[in-house]
């Protein structure tokens, strides 16, 4: 079964520094999200990215995130001067169509921020 | 956007059917009904979609009733690795994931 591969699994850094996660989306979609989910709540929506530009995203999503697919296959997530309530689980989601709701996640990049 | 409820926890025993209801009494009339199962740690796994009626697939049944103000998730036969939170979003492309159901399947 297809999957979607992210890493780091797990990224700690430094309180102001920047951070890149990674994400190879399955082959054939077109779509693609970040969402993250703190510790004990629930998963939260922060973009989504199509055809090289934002399609959506959240109030989350403020200047201090950014997003790229820099080739074929890769979709990343920038976190600029991170904040210690950044810390969470960052999960990356694909899908194939924007009629598909069956989005394919991750299995996600836990951040610590310290 | 439909808002959902559904109840905040379930407790099963191996083997038995289980069946999570989720209420979205303002659904629009395109909008779709998805769920999604999420383990600790991990990220959401789509389980199952659906407009009217009944789907089925490998893992689950949706049933849903003519006015589609609610639908039902069954799980046939739940084993412990079914034990895990399950999220009823409705026609919400950017799946606004509430706190779901927990269920527990107890030996």
């Amino acid at each position: 079964e297809p999957e979607v591969t992210q890493t780091p699994s797990h990224q700690v850094t430094q309180m102001g520094q920047e951070v890149i996660l990674r994400c190879v989306p399955i082959s054939n979609h077109l779509y693609f999200y970040w969402y993250r989910q703190i510790l004990g709540q629930k998963v939260e929506f922060l973009v989504s990215f199509y055809n090289n530009e934002i399609s959506e995203k959240s109030e989350i999503f403020d200047d201090q995130f950014s997003v790229e697919r820099p080739d074929g296959s890769n979709f990343t997530l920038k976190i600029r001067s991170t904040k210690l309530e950044d810390s969470a689980m960052y999960f990356c989601a694909s899908s194939e169509s924007w009629q598909d709701y069956g989005y394919t996640f991750g299995s996600g990049t836990r951040l610590t921020v310290v | 956007l439909a808002k959902t409820t559904q109840p905040i926890s379930m407790d099963s025993y191996e083997g038995q059917e289980v069946n999570i209801t989720c209420s979205h009494n303002n659904i629009a009339t395109n909008d779709y009904i998805t769920w999604y199962q999420q383990f600790p740690s991990q990220g959401p796994r789509f389980i199952i979609q659906g407009y009217k009626t009944k789907v089925t697939n490998e893992v689950a049944s949706l049933f849903i009733p003519a006015d589609r103000k609610s639908s039902t998730l069954s799980l046939p036969r739940v084993s412990l690795s079914d034990t895990a939170v399950y999220y009823c979003l409705v026609g919400d492309r950017q799946l606004t994931f509430g706190s779901g159901t927990q269920l527990t399947v107890l030996p």
